[in-house]
């Protein structure tokens, strides 16, 4: 069964501190993973990864893949109380092409 | 362009009554979903299209059927609803090939 587990459910950091979400996964047929930003509605798109050791950066969100480890980070650094949402990894399953959701990450960022 | 579009957005359902939840795309992409989140849980998958034509089961599918109507709309069916049904219902789309999914704005549905 294609899982994926997302560390630590729930942190709380204060403004401008620099936090690291963590995302493993097990799955069948690996395509891609992702990360989401989901304030008080949908899920925001942030990044896809797809090849391992390739960081993916906007402004000072950023991400990396370790195909080798079966995992990602998420890294958010100088954070503002703007950076509060649940963050969501992914993984995009080969073949049956549906993505396959971790439980979140709460990240509460005090002013 | 709007992207992912759901209908309704709230919705109080007694244990029973049936419903349909309304999704469409006009982003031209093949493949479309249907997920439920609840608190803690993430996103769970109910049923998912890959294509136009085809419909297949996720993760918790018990007590829900799909209709994908044509390449634009995907439409989730309750035929009874229960209590357990209570969720917040996301449709979503996506061109595997460049991004993920693109969800829509979620429906709030509450069974009593």
């Amino acid at each position: 069964e294609d899982k994926v587990v997302q560390s630590p459910l729930s942190l709380v950091v204060h403004e401008g501190d620099t936090v690291t979400l963590n995302c493993s996964y097990e799955v069948t047929n690996f395509r891609s993973l992702l990360w989401y930003k989901q304030e008080k509605k949908a899920p925001t798109f942030l990044f896809m990864l797809t090849s391992s050791g390739i960081e993916k950066k906007s402004g000072r969100l950023s991400s990396i893949l370790d195909k080798k480890e079966l995992s990602s980070i998420l890294n958010i650094t100088a954070t503002q109380t703007g950076d509060s949402a649940i963050y969501l990894c992914a993984v995009l399953v080969v073949g049956a092409q549906k993505l396959v959701f971790g439980q979140g990450t709460r990240l509460t960022i005090n002013p | 362009n709007a992207g992912v579009t759901q209908t309704p957005k709230f919705q109080v359902l007694k244990t029973g009554q049936s419903m349909t939840l309304q999704c469409a795309q006009d982003m031209n992409h093949n493949s479309m979903y249907w997920y439920r989140q609840d608190p803690g849980m993430g996103l769970r998958l109910i049923y998912y299209s890959a294509s136009e034509g085809t419909t297949d089961k996720g993760e918790v599918p018990n007590g829900y059927n799909v209709s994908r109507l044509n390449k634009r709309e995907f439409s989730l069916r309750l035929e009874s609803a229960a209590p357990s049904q209570t969720s917040v219902y996301f449709c979503a789309s996506s061109e595997t090939e460049r991004r993920g999914g693109i969800f829509g704005p979620g429906t709030r549905l509450t069974v009593t």
